[in-house]
């Protein structure tokens, strides 16, 4: 069964910072992963989505990563705002070579920017 | 942008209860999904379909059913409400992309207590 965790749990830093948040899987057989912020009480919105067969994708100050093999993610957020005070999500969706689909989600990292 | 859409947004409801929770989208996407959203437990898949005639079990479709009325609707209801189906649900779409499914799009979640 695939497990996604993610690390740390929660992050206050302060404005200006550069970041890490770091997600991994148990199963490497997946079609592609994503990440997506969530406000409290409020939808998901995607950020940023890596194919299987990619390595990173970049949007604006948002930089994530893949290393497929070794069941690991990051997103790099560069030069963080009070705005971007959120829950980050990860989430693997699973290889649907049997029909399976759908998103297996980490429990997300809290995220404060101090202004 | 409202391309996914969730009614109610709120519901209060008492054990014993039939309810439905509607997702209605506009992104002509042939995939559709139900999550829910526990504090602590990340997102669960509840159901999810591939079209209109294609309708799979997630991780935790116990107490739950689903209609895919349309390409554009799925609906989950939960015949006999009981307090620990207290969460947030998501309603989600996704398309297919060649050999990598592309990114999956949420709705803004309907809160749903079970008293």
């Amino acid at each position: 069964k695939q497990e996604v965790t993610q690390i740390p749990a929660a992050l206050s830093v302060p404005e200006g910072e550069n970041l890490v948040l770091n997600c991994s899987f148990t199963d490497s057989a997946i079609y592609n992963l994503q990440w997506f912020r969530q406000d409290p009480g409020k939808g998901l919105t995607s950020l940023l989505l890596i194919q299987s067969s990619q390595r990173e994708q970049t949007s604006g100050r948002l930089n994530a990563s893949l290393d497929k093999s070794s069941g690991r993610s990051t997103l790099y957020i560069a030069a963080s705002q009070p705005g971007d005070s959120a829950t980050y999500l990860c989430a693997v969706r699973r290889y649907s070579g049997g029909g399976a689909d759908g998103l297996t989600f980490g429990k997300g990292t809290h995220l404060i920017i101090q202004p | 942008d409202a391309d996914v859409t969730q009614t109610p947004r709120n519901r209060i409801t008492k054990t014993g209860k039939r309810i439905m929770l509607e997702c209605s989208q506009t992104k002509g996407h042939d995939r559709m999904y139900w999550y829910r959203q526990d504090p602590g437990l990340g997102l669960q898949l509840i159901y999810y379909s591939f079209d209109v005639k294609d309708i799979n079990k997630g991780e935790i479709s116990d107490g739950y059913s689903v209609s895919r009325q349309a390409q554009a609707k799925f609906s989950l209801s939960l015949e006999s409400a009981i307090p620990n189906q207290t969460a947030l649900y998501f309603c989600a779409t996704s398309d297919r992309g060649g050999a990598s499914y592309n990114e999956q799009f949420f709705g803004p979640g309907t809160r749903l207590t079970v008293l």
